[in-house]
């Protein structure tokens, strides 16, 4: 597809048990970040993936949190043992090498709910 | 570290009425500022941007002037329409330079 694609969009849990998001980032985009957006709240960076560098991962809130993208193509944001706290709005955004964090293209999102 | 706040909505207008978004922020240096744009139902884009002080970004009737003086880049409109209803969010690039630090979002509804 032309855009970010990201699934599921929607995504009820339990407490206790592990999710994992997907992203596929436009197609030549070197350049992936996760955030997320919690009710109310700003968003939050949580990791950025550029090529076959180290993926910076200051932003993650926890060791329950981690991230793997595979080369340039899709990556997977895993939760494990989800807390209520993790309910909010996973967005999935890619840009080039050249233009980096000056313009970013983000997908809709997954909206999370833990029960 | 570097950060942005953003005045707290909702904004609620009539068309054709002016809009003003107030976005402050604090940074090492002068880095690039950024408005992005969430529709209904559509992911975040680019708005406009501004990439040093006194630079006036502009895009589809929204300006935004970074002033390095007040430490400001406040979002734009003179005639705001029902299709400029949307979240708007003021962004600015982290210490390191390696992702965008987003404000809370301000969300405008325009009626008719």
């Amino acid at each position: 597809g032309a855009g970010v694609s990201q699934s599921p969009s929607n995504k009820v849990t339990e407490k206790g048990k592990d999710v994992e998001l997907r992203c596929d980032p436009i197609s030549g985009h070197t350049a992936l970040y996760w955030y997320r957006q919690r009710l109310g709240q700003g968003l939050e960076f949580l990791i950025y993936f550029q090529g076959n560098s180290a993926p910076d991962k200051s932003g993650l809130p926890s060791d329950r949190f981690s991230a793997e993208r595979t080369g340039e193509s899709v990556s997977t944001l895993t939760i494990q043992r989800t807390q209520q706290e993790d309910s909010a709005v996973y967005l999935c955004a890619s840009s080039t090498l050249q233009v980096g964090h000056e313009k970013l293209f983000f997908g809709s999102g997954t909206q999370l709910s833990v029960l | 570290g570097n950060s942005v706040t953003q005045m707290e909505g909702p904004v609620t207008l009539s068309e054709e009425a002016f809009l003003t978004i107030n976005c402050t922020y604090t940074a090492t240096g002068y880095p690039s500022l950024f408005w992005y744009v969430q529709y209904p139902g559509e992911g975040l884009q680019l708005l406009l941007k501004a990439t040093k002080a006194d630079d006036k970004g502009s895009n589809k009737g929204f300006e935004a002037t970074y002033r390095k003086e007040t430490t400001s880049f406040h979002l734009e409109k003179g005639s705001v329409q029902v299709s400029d209803s949307a979240v708007y969010f003021c962004a600015l690039p982290n210490q390191a330079g390696t992702a965008l630090i987003f404000g809370k979002g301000t969300t405008l509804s325009v009626s008719s």
